[in-house]
């Protein structure tokens, strides 16, 4: 079957732009994870949904990141008026449930100049 | 707040030599996972360890869990040019969700 699918796989924006990543997760998994890697760093927690519900959003670094999987399955990651330390490596991550082992996309690299 | 470091966080190394990766967690967690980067890769995941005194081995690499100690162990043995990755330790507690931390990584260099 197929793995977690992440797209765009490379974003570049200029600041102030918005953009929206896009995240399918392995079908079947209930929990679908967010995390974002800076250069040199290791993945940081951004935020957690339950089927559609957003259980923990407590890592997204400012009300410019939103995030929303509506229906259960793909999952959106929206960042508004992108600054330069926006630019990262996205990762999305799914699970069959929260006490399974997660699986990771090949992420989205997002350029902000 | 739960905090995971590793070290060493650089490391080079000749082949056919030994070294070992140390991870250290601040709290109590339920899971601990080891994972390979590939430069502009996702993650590969190497091992999950559940338990005190859990050792789980791979090849060339074998982790170990110390839950009283808040302390794992990657292990690499005979080190050959394709281990070259960086290695990522991260914690698992289930209260939170299941978010994973990890720690800063270790970029391994093994040299010819």
């Amino acid at each position: 079957g197929a793995g977690v699918s992440q797209s765009p796989r490379y974003k570049v924006a200029k600041r102030g732009q918005d953009v929206a990543l896009r995240c399918d997760p392995i079908s079947g998994h209930v929990s679908l994870f967010w995390y974002q890697q800076a250069l040199g760093q290791g993945p940081e927690f951004l935020t957690y949904f339950q089927n559609e519900a957003q259980l923990d959003k407590s890592g997204l670094p400012s009300d410019r990141f939103f995030a929303e999987r509506p229906e259960g399955s793909v999952s959106t990651l929206k960042i508004q008026r992108t600054q330069q330390e926006d630019s990262a490596v996205y990762l999305c991550a799914s699970s069959l449930s929260t006490t399974y082992e997660q699986y990771f996309g090949p992420g989205t690299r997002l350029t902000v100049t | 707040e739960l905090k995971v470091e590793q070290n060493p966080l650089f490391l080079s190394m000749q082949e056919g030599k030994n070294y070992t990766i140390y991870c250290n967690y601040s709290t109590t967690s339920d899971r601990l996972y080891w994972y390979r980067q590939d430069p502009g890769k996702s993650l590969e995941s190497l091992f999950v360890l559940l338990s005190n005194g859990a050792v789980k081995q791979e090849g060339r690499l074998m982790a170990s869990l110390d839950t009283k100690a808040r302390l794992s162990t990657l292990h690499i043995t005979a080190a050959v040019h394709d281990l070259s990755a960086t290695y990522f330790c991260a914690v698992c507690r289930f209260f939170s969700g299941s978010r994973l931390t990890f720690g800063e990584g270790t970029q391994l260099t093994v040299n010819p």
